[in-house]
């Protein structure tokens, strides 16, 4: 198994930029999770999905994060406008099942200039 | 809202000692989870935890779910340099439906040979 897959691995952008990072998960897993970790905050919950339905956005920072999952195979999250602040490693998780272990991708390592 | 406190925050050890950390909540937890983030990746789960008092190994790891429901200990015995990473302690509180994942600060572990 290939494991959770995410690109881009790396991304640097400038300030007003949309951004769109990109998460498969693995094949048969009905919950993804996206997540942000910075030093300041560690590691965040951002939305997670069941079954390709959002179920929690409640750690989406604000309007400029939208994230879809349009297949049980695809997710993505978008920034638009990038700024700064939201320099960060992004991970996508995924999870075979309520309560089950949560599979981390490598993670996308965002800069915005 | 809910929040993991970890100690230490970095630690700095000689090959083959033992190493211990612990996680602290102020709330309770049905599951504990460890994970270990090396550097450049996501994290991996090394152990779970599902019932207090439950003491669980993973080869030269051992965790223990306190019996308080309120805490978590990771111990590591005659470390060795691929031990270094972020290690990562997880309370997951299940009721009826799908209770996200809250992820303590991180411990950082340094191995000198």
């Amino acid at each position: 198994d290939a494991g959770v897959i995410q690109s881009p691995r790396h991304e640097v952008t400038e300030m007003g930029q949309e951004v769109t990072l990109r998460c498969k998960p693995i094949s048969g897993h009905d919950y993804l999770f996206w997540y942000r970790q910075t030093m300041m905050r560690g590691l965040e919950l951002l939305i997670y999905f069941n079954n390709n339905v959002p179920i929690d956005d409640s750690g989406m920072p604000e309007d400029r994060f939208s994230a879809k999952m349009p297949n049980a195979s695809f997710s993505t999250l978008k920034i638009q406008p990038s700024e700064p602040r939201d320099s960060a490693v992004y991970f996508c998780a995924s999870s075979p099942g309520h309560g089950a272990t949560q599979y981390f991708g490598p993670g996308t390592r965002l800069l915005v200039l | 809202g809910q929040q993991l406190n970890q100690s230490p925050q970095s630690m700095f050890i000689q090959e083959g000692e033992d190493v211990s950390m612990n996680c602290t909540s102020s709330s309770i937890f049905n599951t504990w989870l460890w994970y270990k983030q090396d550097p450049g990746e996501g994290p991996v789960l090394l152990i779970a935890l599902y019932k207090a008092g439950e003491l669980t190994s993973n080869g030269r790891l051992t965790a223990q779910f306190g019996i308080t429901r309120k805490d978590s200990f990771l111990n590591i015995s005659a470390s060795i340099p691929s031990d270094v990473g972020i290690y990562f302690c997880a309370g997951q509180l299940m009721k009826t439906s799908y209770d996200k994942v809250i992820f303590g600060p991180g411990t950082s572990l340094s191995v000198i040979p």
